[in-house]
């Protein structure tokens, strides 16, 4: 069955280091791969999309790679703020039958301790 | 600013009752919007895909009876839970996206729905 696979586990990193979360995936052929920010109670936010024949994306302080080989995509965030603590959504669409039918992972929670 | 506007935030009724949920689309008119139903700790689950002028697709084990949706105009849909239960208590959340593949999607706030 498909499959997404992020580290549910928070991630805990220091202020002024990389984040590297991860995104892995499993009997999907997605098109394109999606990461989303999502704060308490609130909808997720939209950061940044990449095609399968893009291997990286950035955008300000994020970037974001995808190896269609390895399934994998990794969201990296620089010089880290506490700000930029939230939980972090991969989301796949394999564009199957031209119908937009997106699928979230679990998340990753990421707290960047001053 | 806000591209999505969903209203509630939050509601808590009795069981039985009925709640409407508003999704929306404040920048663009947006021929599809996606009702999500989020558990705590758990992904986003998509409920059903609402299409404007048409009836909305649910995803498989989604009652469509019960959770009813409406895409009467290209800037609003509703989810109405029906004779809602305590069963029913989660994160909704709807979202909007341009027409087209690989178009990200905006999503609403999220209401937050507590059945006594």
């Amino acid at each position: 069955s498909q499959k997404i696979e992020q580290n549910s586990e928070a991630l805990n990193i220091q202020e002024g280091k990389t984040a590297t979360l991860t995104c892995n995936y499993t009997n999907y052929s997605p098109a394109y791969l999606q990461w989303y920010r999502q704060d308490p109670g609130r909808g997720p936010v939209f950061l940044l999309l990449i095609r399968e024949n893009e291997k990286e994306k950035r955008k300000e302080r994020l970037k974001v790679t995808f190896d269609t080989t390895l399934k994998q995509s990794l969201f990296h965030i620089t010089a880290s703020q506490p700000a930029d603590s939230a939980t972090y959504l991969c989301a796949l669409d394999p564009l199957s039958g031209g119908y937009q039918k997106v699928t979230f992972g679990i998340g990753t929670k990421l707290q960047v301790i001053p | 600013g806000a591209v999505v506007s969903q209203h509630p935030s939050r509601v808590i009724c009795k069981s039985g009752t009925s709640v409407k949920i508003e999704c929306r689309s404040l920048d663009f008119q947006a021929t599809t919007m996606f009702w999500y139903r989020q558990f705590p700790k758990k992904s986003l689950m998509l409920m059903a895909t609402s299409n404007e002028g048409s009836k909305a697709t649910y995803e498989q084990g989604v009652e469509k009876d019960k959770f009813l949706i409406n895409h009467a105009s290209l800037t609003l849909s509703t989810l109405t839970v029906t004779s809602a239960h305590p069963e029913d208590s989660s994160f909704y959340i709807c979202s909007a996206a341009h027409p087209g593949p690989s178009q990200p999607q905006h999503f609403g706030d999220g209401t937050r729905l507590s059945i006594l």
